[in-house]
């Protein structure tokens, strides 16, 4: 069946370091990977969007990377303030099939 | 952007109650919306896709009698837990958005059930 897989541990670093997150994925071929993030007791909120075709992707502080041939992206925060702790969620998406999330990572960022 | 907006935001009641949650999409027109429940430190499990002037369809295992969903508008759709029970207290949450593009969610509803 198809899976998605995070860091179930959460991640903690320094203030101004950047921070890298993981999403694998198997037995799926998705037609695109999003972001989201997530506050305790709220919805999530959606941050990037990257399509099958696309290596990388950035917007301000944010990259994300996709290797389909490795079933893998990466999601980097550069410059990490405490502001950024918070969790986050991958989501794979293919028409047709629904929109798939994974389970989050928690991130915090210490002053 | 889209906003989502979700009420009620936090329901605690007795069990046997029914219980209705309203996803309003504010500022576009929402053919389709969606209606997860999230637990605690887990992902989000897709219930089911509400859909404009027709049946809502539902995953796997998600009773529909048990779960209705009304999506009688293009901005509002609803969720009502009939007969709710302890074992359906969970963070509910719905969003809108088309096959490839973003989901616009909602801050999503905590049900407690007493």
């Amino acid at each position: 069946s198809q899976k998605i897989e995070q860091n179930s541990e959460a991640l903690n670093i320094q203030e101004g370091k950047t921070a890298t997150l993981t999403c694998n994925y198997t037995n799926y071929s998705p037609a695109y990977l999003q972001w989201y993030r997530q506050d305790p007791g709220r919805g999530p909120v959606f941050l990037l969007l990257i399509r099958e075709n696309e290596k990388e992707k950035r917007k301000e502080r944010l990259k994300v990377t996709f290797d389909t041939t490795l079933k893998q992206s990466l999601f980097h925060i550069t410059a990490s303030q405490p502001a950024d702790s918070a969790t986050y969620l991958c989501a794979l998406g293919s028409r047709g099939f629904k929109t798939i999330f994974g389970a989050g990572t928690r991130l915090f960022v210490k002053a | 952007g889209a906003v989502v907006s979700q009420h009620p935001s936090r329901v605690i009641c007795k069990s046997g109650t029914s219980v209705k949650i309203e996803c309003r999409s504010l500022d576009f027109q929402a053919t389709t919306m969606f209606w997860y429940r999230q637990f605690p430190k887990q992902s989000l499990m897709l219930m089911a896709t509400s859909n404009e002037g027709s049946k809502a369809t539902y995953e796997q295992g998600v009773e529909k009698d048990k779960f209705l969903i009304n999506h009688a508008s293009l901005t509002l759709s609803t969720l009502t837990v009939t007969s709710a029970h302890p074992e359906d207290s969970s963070f509910y949450i719905c969003s809108a958005g088309v096959w490839d593009q973003p989901q616009h969610f909602g801050d999503g509803t905590r049900l407690s059930i007493l």
